[in-house]
């Protein structure tokens, strides 16, 4: 079975701290994916990655960064931590392009920011 | 934007029924996929189906689309306590490696 881990489910950090949360897959898949779950607004994509060391922006980067150094790992990163961005994060990963790119999803990371 | 938009928001209903949740999107596809979350949780890949495909089965789910209406229903036949969980569609519109997700139907089973 595919296995996508993140390193907590929960976290508490204070403002203006600087965050990590990294998530790891067991499939040997190209792509991963951060995304924010807010109540009402749903999934949104932060960025993505399709190689190593390669990323893409997703639908509200701002005040995030990623990290891809390995093919299994991708962090996130929130250089400076804002209340507003307290949220659920998931991570996930699916096969290279030319499949069918069902994604695969960690448990979540529930950050607060106070 | 959002590409696909669920419906409807909530359903609530007893064990042994029905449940039918329907999405629309926007732009052509090239499959749409449906997700489950238990509460709290990660998401969970229930069923994929192609453009070019109009019905679909898996176990106690059967999923339809429509490409002409630019829609989708999902039907969980024969409910039970443990199917509640919100319900999310997701499409791919042609980047092989992107989904955009709807905002997801949140399904109670009452026992």
């Amino acid at each position: 079975d595919v296995k996508v881990t993140q390193s907590s489910r929960y976290l508490v950090k204070r403002t203006g701290e600087k965050v990590f949360l990294e998530c790891v897959q067991d499939m040997d898949h190209e792509n991963m994916f951060w995304y924010r779950q807010d109540p009402g607004l749903g999934l949104r994509l932060i960025y993505f990655s399709y190689d190593v060391k390669m990323k893409e922006k997703g639908d509200i980067p701002e005040g995030y960064s990623v990290s891809r150094e390995k093919k299994e790992r991708f962090s996130l990163i929130l250089e400076s931590a804002s209340t507003n961005q307290t949220s659920m994060y998931l991570c996930a990963s699916s096969p290279g392009q030319g499949v069918l790119n069902e994604q695969f999803f960690g448990p979540g990371t529930r950050l607060t920011v106070l | 934007s959002q590409q696909g938009e669920e419906d409807p928001q909530a359903l609530s209903i007893q064990e042994g029924e029905n449940a039918t949740m329907n999405c629309s999107y926007k732009t052509s596809i090239n499959n749409l996929q449906w997700y489950r979350q238990n509460s709290g949780r990660g998401l969970v890949h229930l069923i994929l189906i192609r453009s070019n495909e109009r019905e679909k089965h898996s176990g106690r789910l059967r999923v339809t689309l429509d490409t002409s209406k630019k829609s989708s229903s999902l039907l969980i036949t024969a409910s039970r306590a443990a199917d509640t969980a919100s319900y999310f569609c997701a499409t791919d519109v042609g980047s092989n490696y992107k989904l955009t997700f709807g905002k997801g139907t949140l399904l109670t089973v009452n026992p």
